[in-house]
């Protein structure tokens, strides 16, 4: 069954360094997100992307943020200078057309430390 | 804007017990419903949805029933499993309202549930 697999599954990084979290989305699909849930509240949109551009970002989502699909395979997102508060599980996804359909990836969790 | 409220968890139950699990969401359109599971280290997975009122989704034996007039898509199961221990989300989601459109889903809070046998 096609899966969306993220890597890696967990990352410890010092407050101020950059990060990749890296997604493979199921091949076919067309639409691809990022979310995340700090621990112990809800799951955040942060990010859709279609057409090789931002669809939709949240407020969450600010100049320390950035996602690329570089090779049309990978879909990664780039925390420039990550904070204490950007330890979260981060889940990417990706659909064929509407979110709701969405297949999610295991999760990277990310702790900065 | 849209939002997602679930009963506070942590829910335990025993093996065979009916479960509920309460949701309600103010939106300001027409969304979807979802529910979604995560099983312990692995991501979301869609359980079941609904797309208009009135409308059941069903899988795996739960059921939530679409309802407008309360803004309610409450999750059962008549005979929990041990096997059924994850956590819960309920979501609401538009479809694409263009070919270009990524629409996002809007989550609650989650549901822990664990089943003792």
């Amino acid at each position: 069954e096609p899966e969306v697999t993220q890597t890696p599954s967990h990352q410890v990084t010092q407050m101020g360094q950059e990060v990749i979290l890296r997604c493979v989305p199921i091949s076919n699909h067309l639409y691809f997100y990022w979310y995340r849930q700090i621990l112990g509240q809800k799951v955040e949109f942060l990010v859709s992307f279609y057409n090789n551009e931002i669809s939709e970002k949240s407020e969450i989502f600010d100049d320390q943020f950035s996602v690329e699909r570089p090779d049309g395979s990978n879909f990664t997102l780039k925390i420039r200078s990550t904070k204490l508060e950007d330890s979260a599980m981060y889940f990417c996804a990706s659909s064929v057309r509407t979110a709701g359909e969405a297949f999610f990836g295991q999760g990277t969790r990310l702790t900065v430390v | 804007g849209d939002s997602v409220t679930q009963m506070e968890g942590p829910v335990t139950l025993s093996e065979e017990a009916f479960l509920t699990i309460n949701c309600t969401y103010t939106a300001t359109g027409y969304p979807s419903l979802f529910w979604y599971v995560q099983y312990p280290g692995e991501g979301l997975q869609l359980l079941l949805k609904a797309t208009k009122a009135d409308d059941k989704g069903s899988n795996k034996g739960f059921e939530a029933t679409y309802r407008k007039e309360t803004t309610s898509f409450h999750l059962e199961k008549g005979s929990v499993q041990v096997s059924d221990s994850a956590v819960y989300f309920c979501a609401l989601g538009y479809p694409a309202i263009s070919s270009g459109s990524a629409r996002q889903l809007t989550f609650g809070s989650g549901t822990q549930l664990t089943v003792l046998p």
